[in-house]
């Protein structure tokens, strides 16, 4: 058990809609980084956060939003949804940028 | 874009045999270099996070080195076990805070 937990784990919806993913870090740990991993593709990094800061942006399209709050707690918001949203989205907290990411299970989304 | 490139895609080797694959990363603005084991329906494990050039890190049969002069990092995996079947990882860390993985190397060891 990584101590980083994500829910839901699943998630259906259809195109056009907005959803949220939302993730606990690990105990002690500032920094929250989301990551999707498409079919065949793999870990691409969305953005982090670090004491509900951003801290550093990858290739998140303009529809995906996210925060970090006080309880350090972070959500990922994804609205109007393509069929290509469908993906594994993870993520993961760390303790400083040379530490190890601790990763949690991933929440499973499916757009029909 | 950031390149972090793995090689090979894909490796099977038999039991007790030992193996190594390759993390190449950009050689500059360098921060870090992780390296994680992924097991089928399982999240990333992390196995080591080294930032000196020349770093080595051992845990098990399994050892890391790091070279980030020419933007490289071998894993090695000596006496392979069925255990050991999972995809590795390497994530290139720089001065952009950001921690871009590779594609993974998937290693199939044979009983």
């Amino acid at each position: 058990d990584s101590g980083v937990t994500q829910t839901p784990k699943h998630l259906i919806t259809a195109t056009g809609q907005r959803v949220t993913l939302r993730c606990s870090p690990r105990s002690g740990d500032l920094s929250v980084y989301w990551y999707q991993q498409s079919l065949d593709q793999g870990l691409q990094f969305l953005i982090q956060y670090y004491n509900g800061e951003e801290r550093a942006k990858g290739n998140i399209l303009e529809r995906f939003s996210a925060q970090q709050f006080p309880d350090l707690h972070s959500e990922l918001n994804l609205s109007s949804l393509e069929l290509g949203d469908s993906a594994l989205y993870f993520c993961a907290s760390s303790q400083s940028y040379n530490s190890p990411l601790h990763f949690g299970n991933g929440t499973r989304l499916t757009v029909t | 874009i950031l390149n972090v490139e793995q090689s090979p895609q894909s490796l099977h080797v038999q039991e007790g045999d030992s193996t190594n694959f390759t993390c190449s990363f950009p050689s500059s603005n360098f921060y870090a270099l992780h390296w994680y084991r992924w097991e089928t329906a399982k999240s990333p494990e992390a196995l080591f996070v080294m930032t000196l050039n020349g770093d080595e890190k051992k845990k098990g049969r399994i050892s890391a080195t790091l070279n980030t002069k020419e933007g490289y990092s071998y894993l090695y995996i000596k006496g392979s076990q069925p255990e050991d079947s999972a995809t590795y990882l390497c994530a290139f860390g720089g001065s952009a805070r950001q921690l871009t993985f590779g594609s993974g190397t998937q290693l199939t060891v044979l009983p």
